[in-house]
């Protein structure tokens, strides 16, 4: 069955740092969604993107972070100059319309 | 702005019985999902449902939307079963559009 990957599982940066996360969402899924989870906390909606263009944000996604598809199959999620509260799980998701699919999700810690 | 409760917090149960986790949800949607997490982070879609029921294996979905209210349960339980369900739910603007997720329920079944 198809999968989404996300690169690397786990990255260890320093505070200011910028960090990019990357995601192979499924081939032929359209729509394409970056969510975090900070330790012991829900899962939050960061951003969608949908033909080539943020369709969607959240509060959280301030100019800090950005997101691209640099290619026809990566879809990554930068964070500049990051900061400790940026600690936590990306999962990158993509969807086709029947739901969607989550990576296994890039640990992020700033130290 | 959608807010999803999940009920109880935590649950224990023994091998082999019948567990029942609640979901409810304040605003309209277009459908609900129940996904799977596991210790490592990695999330697993399990159902999406807009409404009635759904069976996959020992796993069952109900859905209310009168009520807007929805139960996962798991028929004869085995300690795989451990993990976080959570629900979440997208609205009214389509399928494709976000997840805003409850807060999950830790499970764990014990042998």
């Amino acid at each position: 069955e198809p999968e989404v990957t996300q690169t690397p599982s786990h990255q260890v940066t320093q505070m200011g740092q910028e960090v990019i996360l990357r995601c192979v969402p499924i081939s032929n899924h359209l729509y394409f969604y970056w969510y975090r989870q900070i330790l012991g906390q829900k899962v939050e909606f960061l951003v969608s993107f949908y033909n080539n263009e943020i369709s969607e944000k959240s509060e959280i996604f301030d100019d800090q972070f950005s997101v691209e598809r640099p290619d026809g199959s990566n879809f990554t999620l930068k964070i500049r100059s990051t900061k400790l509260e940026d600690s936590a799980m990306y999962f990158c998701a993509s969807s086709g319309g029947t739901g969607p699919h989550f990576g296994n999700g890039t640990r992020l810690t700033v130290t | 702005k959608n807010e999803v409760e999940q009920s109880p917090q935590n649950l224990t149960a023994q091998e082999g019985e019948f567990i029942t986790i609640n979901c409810s949800y304040s605003v309209g949607i277009s459908a609900l999902h129940w996904l799977q997490q596991h210790p490592g982070g990695g999330i697993v879609s399990l159902f999406m449902l807009s409404s009635g029921k759904k069976k996959h294996g020992r796993l069952i979905a109900t859905i209310n939307i009168q009520e807007k209210h929805s139960s996962l349960h798991i028929t004869a339980s085995h300690p795989r079963d451990s993990a976080v369900y959570i629900c979440a739910v997208t609205a009214y603007t389509g399928a494709n559009s976000k997840l805003t997720f409850g807060k999950g329920i830790t499970l764990s079944v014990r042998p």
